[in-house]
């Protein structure tokens, strides 16, 4: 079993509309949430974390998080060209003893304009 | 904005060459670590350090891979003698904490190509 599932997309998005992402992971003994996004040749850069269930917004970004159902989400709200990237999802386990942080393997996004 | 500073950004070598790739993580961050993306694939971690010494490695960090941080700015992944699937992109990134506080922040890559 993977140990962190992201649908590879590509999500197609209008300009303006929302773009919504979805992440599980197995270990449910993990804690803490990571949404990066990388541009096509570039490094992830970090868009938000999120460690407890419920809503965490910042601008136009929401991440969700259910523990319960080993389920976090990201949205984008007002999509814009720029936001066209792949979105990866990133897991800190209890298991990992160094602090690493497992990844998905990425959902692209493509907003259209 | 810290940046964390990778050299060189592409390194081309041949099969059975010995590659040092550096990295300066940011100047207050205590955690380091090393990933690697092959092309089309996904992000997957190599070695975790702190406190001068390897914390967790991965399947993928054999033998032929090894980490220091000779002084007190850089940090160095070298592998010793490069196979041709060595070839993909290595993120360094460092963290000030623990990674499930703070998550990462990554250096901009180099690209090893190994012919």
């Amino acid at each position: 079993q993977k140990e962190v599932e992201q649908n590879s997309g590509p999500l197609s998005v209008p300009e303006g509309a929302i773009a919504s992402l979805n992440c599980t992971y197995s270990d449910r003994g993990s804690q803490s949430f990571f949404w990066y996004r990388q541009y096509s040749g570039k490094s992830p850069e970090l868009i938000m974390s999120i460690y407890s269930n419920g809503d965490k917004e910042d601008g136009r970004f929401t991440a969700q998080l259910n523990k319960a159902s080993q389920y976090v989400s990201l949205l984008i709200r007002d999509s814009q060209p720029s936001d066209s990237a792949t979105y990866l999802c990133a897991v800190n386990s209890l298991k990992a003893a160094g602090n690493k942080l497992t990844f998905g393997g990425g959902t692209r996004v493509l907003v259209k304009p | 904005e810290p940046e964390v500073t990778q050299t060189p950004s592409h390194q081309v070598t041949q099969m059975g060459q010995e590659v040092i790739l550096r990295c300066v993580p940011i100047s207050n961050h205590l955690y380091f670590y090393w990933y690697r993306q092959i092309l089309g694939q996904k992000v997957e971690f190599l070695v975790s350090f702190y406190n001068n010494e390897i914390s967790e490695k991965s399947e993928i960090f054999d033998d032929q891979f090894s980490v220091e941080r000779p002084d007190g700015s850089n940090f160095t992944l070298k592998i010793r003698s490069t196979k041709l699937e060595d070839s993909a992109m290595y993120f360094c990134a460092s963290s000030e904490g623990p990674s499930g506080f703070y998550g990462y922040t990554f250096g901009s890559g180099t690209r090893l190509t190994v012919v």
